[in-house]
């Protein structure tokens, strides 16, 4: 167990709905990353937050956001879901955000199964 | 770009025996640190091994080792005495200084009895 709690693990939706993913960092990680692994694509990177700042961004798609809250907890909005949304999305936290060397520790990830 | 490659999308293993997943990566940052994660068929993504750019030695976790050849842009994993629960994607990463990882295509290993 990693720490890093992801909910729901499996959801299921049509074409056009809007969803939303909860992820909750280690106790006292303050970085929140979120991942996409789709067949086609493999691992991407969306998004990160640090402190409640976004700090960097991937090749997230501008119907997707993200929020950290101020209690870390960080949610991924995906609107206008197409088939091609169907993956795995992960979420992973670090203690800071900027170093090289500080492990990223992952969520056990959401699966979105778009139909 | 940065850029992570693992030429092999599939490899066997007798159980037992070593092996070693080829990953090689592309960056001009100086400073960098390379990972490997494990995610088995359950999909949660676990890590192995970390190297950062600027150690001297090569990496070990247990049965794990990375052999890091930085001139040659070079990072294999290592599973010595491979074992039936080894069975699994393993993907190599790069974290830049910014932070995000990047990942390769992955390795899926297959560990035979």
């Amino acid at each position: 167990d990693s720490g890093v709690t992801q909910t729901p693990k499996h959801l299921i939706t049509a074409t056009g709905q809007r969803v939303t993913l909860r992820c909750s960092p280690r106790s006292g990680d303050l970085s929140v990353y979120w991942y996409q692994q789709s067949l086609d694509q493999g691992l991407q990177f969306l998004i990160q937050y640090y402190n409640g700042e976004e700090r960097a961004k991937g090749n997230i798609l501008e119907r997707f956001s993200a929020q950290q809250f101020p209690d870390l907890h960080s949610e991924l909005n995906l609107s206008s879901l197409e088939l091609g949304d169907s993956a795995l999305y992960f979420c992973a936290s670090s203690v800071v955000s900027g170093e090289y060397y500080n492990e990223q520790f992952f969520g056990p990830g959401t699966r979105l199964t778009v139909l | 770009a940065q850029k992570i490659t693992q030429t092999q999308p599939g490899m066997f293993v007798q159980e037992k025996e070593a092996v070693t997943l080829d990953c090689t990566y592309d960056t001009s940052d100086q400073s960098y640190g390379l990972f490997w994660y494990k995610q088995p068929s359950s999909g949660e993504m676990i890590f192995l091994i970390y190297q950062g750019s600027y150690d001297e030695q090569n990496a070990t976790e247990g049965r794990y080792s990375l052999n890091f050849q930085k001139a040659r842009k070079s990072a294999n994993l290592v599973i010595s005495a491979s074992q039936l629960g080894d069975s699994a994607m393993y993907f190599c990463a790069m974290r830049e200084i910014g932070g995000k990882l990047i990942f390769g295509q992955g390795t899926e290993l297959s560990v035979k009895p």
